[in-house]
């Protein structure tokens, strides 16, 4: 059964910082990986999907790397607002099915 | 393109009382949906999955009786939860896929059972 978890649980960075928010999972048999962010009590926005043939996606300040055999992608955010405050999740797909983690909580503060 | 809308974007029901969720495809056809539940700082975990015109696939420890989804057309499908009880207050969001692995996903319900 594939585990994603991400780390850390929770981020507080002054604005302007460079962060990277970190996801493994434990089976490396993925079709695809997406980051996405969560605001509180709202849906999902997909930032980032990275197919399992690709190596990095990139989004204006936003760069996800994906690590396959290793189970292991980051997603890195350059200079960080306090607009990028948000949870963020990481999900990998399977056949049919996406897993998600537990996400990060990310205060970017003025 | 590829918008997900859920109705109602919250809802209050008494326990005992069933309440009922819909999950549409505005701008494609949807071939799979799929309905998540996400306790608060928990994953989002993944109930069930449904095609159009066929019977629902729950995940292990989702009650499907408690849990109907109708999968009527290839643009709605509905989540009713029969019989509410407080412990099924939680964020309820569904998703939906148009023939490839990418999901595209509603902005949720909250559903609160008093």
């Amino acid at each position: 059964k594939q585990e994603v978890t991400q780390i850390p649980a929770a981020l507080s960075v002054p604005e302007g910082e460079n962060l990277v928010l970190n996801c493994s999972f434990t089976d490396s048999a993925i079709y695809n990986l997406q980051w996405f962010r969560q605001d509180p009590g709202k849906g999902l926005t997909s930032l980032l999907l990275i197919q399992s043939s690709q190596r990095e996606q990139t989004s204006g300040r936003l760069n996800a790397s994906l690590d396959k055999s290793s189970g292991r992608s980051t997603l890195y955010i350059a200079a960080s607002q306090p607009g990028d405050s948000a949870t963020y999740l990481c999900a990998v797909s399977g056949y049919s099915t996406l897993t998600f983690g537990k996400g990060t909580m990310l205060l970017v503060s003025p | 393109g590829a918008v997900v809308s859920q109705h109602p974007s919250w809802v209050i029901c008494k326990s005992g009382t069933s309440v009922k969720i819909e999950c549409r495809s505005l701008d494609f056809q949807a071939t799979t949906m799929f309905w998540y539940r996400q306790f608060p700082k928990q994953s989002l975990m993944l109930m069930a999955t449904s095609n159009e015109g066929s019977k629902a696939t729950y995940e292990q420890g989702v009650e499907k009786d408690k849990f109907l989804i109708n999968h009527a057309s290839l643009t709605l499908s509905t989540l009713t939860v029969t019989s509410a009880h407080p412990e099924d207050s939680s964020f309820y969001i569904c998703s939906a896929t148009r023939g490839s692995f990418e999901q595209y996903f509603g902005p949720g319900t909250r559903l609160t059972v008093t």
